[in-house]
């Protein structure tokens, strides 16, 4: 599904460095979200966004912080990474309901 | 906010038989249950939806019913094949958009 890509797919950064993560989409739509996958804790929203202009927190915004370049880009930047921000993070865009992740970005921090 | 609990956390099931995954929501006004498969390093997909106004729905082999007096909602999946292998999201929305997610539950069918 090559329609939600994200950049890079693997990244290992120090404690304290600024951090971006890029998704793109195809799709059309307008809506878009960041989520990180932890063992255990499944899927937990970061930011969403509707358009350029309505940028929301979700459950775990602290440390995070998102640009909305356009209606087909959406990244996510750690200020200054720590180590338990290391995870699994997705990228997904809907028109409506059904939401579409991207192949996920790994993130480590040491 | 909304709290999702899923059980089991795992599953291992004979390949044949049929595998049950339950959710309970907090908040009553939740009024989208979709569920999400995530096969091993993939990205999560849909399989099935059920809203609020429809107590189950099917397609094929996998079944979702919902009980909003409990705020329980489970996914069936009958006849269980070696390609339902996955790890299984089940999420709750007021909105459609805001989902909040259970913590998953790895299915791993035996051959």
């Amino acid at each position: 599904d090559a329609d939600v890509t994200q950049t890079p797919r693997n990244r290992i950064t120090k404690t304290g460095k600024r951090i971006m993560l890029e998704c793109s989409q195809t799709k059309g739509h307008d809506r878009m979200y960041w989520y990180r996958q932890d063992p255990g804790l499944g899927l937990r929203l970061i930011y969403y966004s509707f358009d350029v202009k309505d940028i929301n927190k979700g459950e775990i915004s602290d440390g995070y912080s998102v640009s909305r370049q356009a209606q087909a880009k959406f990244s996510l930047s750690l200020e200054s990474a720590i180590p338990n921000q290391t995870a699994l993070y997705f990228c997904a865009t809907s028109d409506y309901s059904i939401q579409y992740f991207g192949p996920g970005t790994r993130l480590t921090v040491t | 906010g909304e709290n999702v609990e899923q059980h089991p956390s795992t599953l291992s099931v004979q390949e044949g038989d049929s595998a049950v995954i339950k959710c309970t929501y907090s908040d009553s006004a939740s009024n989208y249950f979709p569920w999400y498969k995530q096969e091993l390093g993939k990205r999560p997909q849909l399989i099935i939806d059920i809203r609020s106004n429809v107590g189950e729905k099917k397609d094929q082999r996998i079944a979702v019913t919902l009980n909003k007096t409990a705020k329980h909602f489970s996914l069936h999946i009958t006849e269980t094949q070696p390609e339902d292998s996955a790890v299984y999201f089940c999420a709750a929305s007021i909105n459609d958009y805001k989902l909040s997610f259970g913590a998953g539950t790895t299915v791993t069918v035996r051959a």
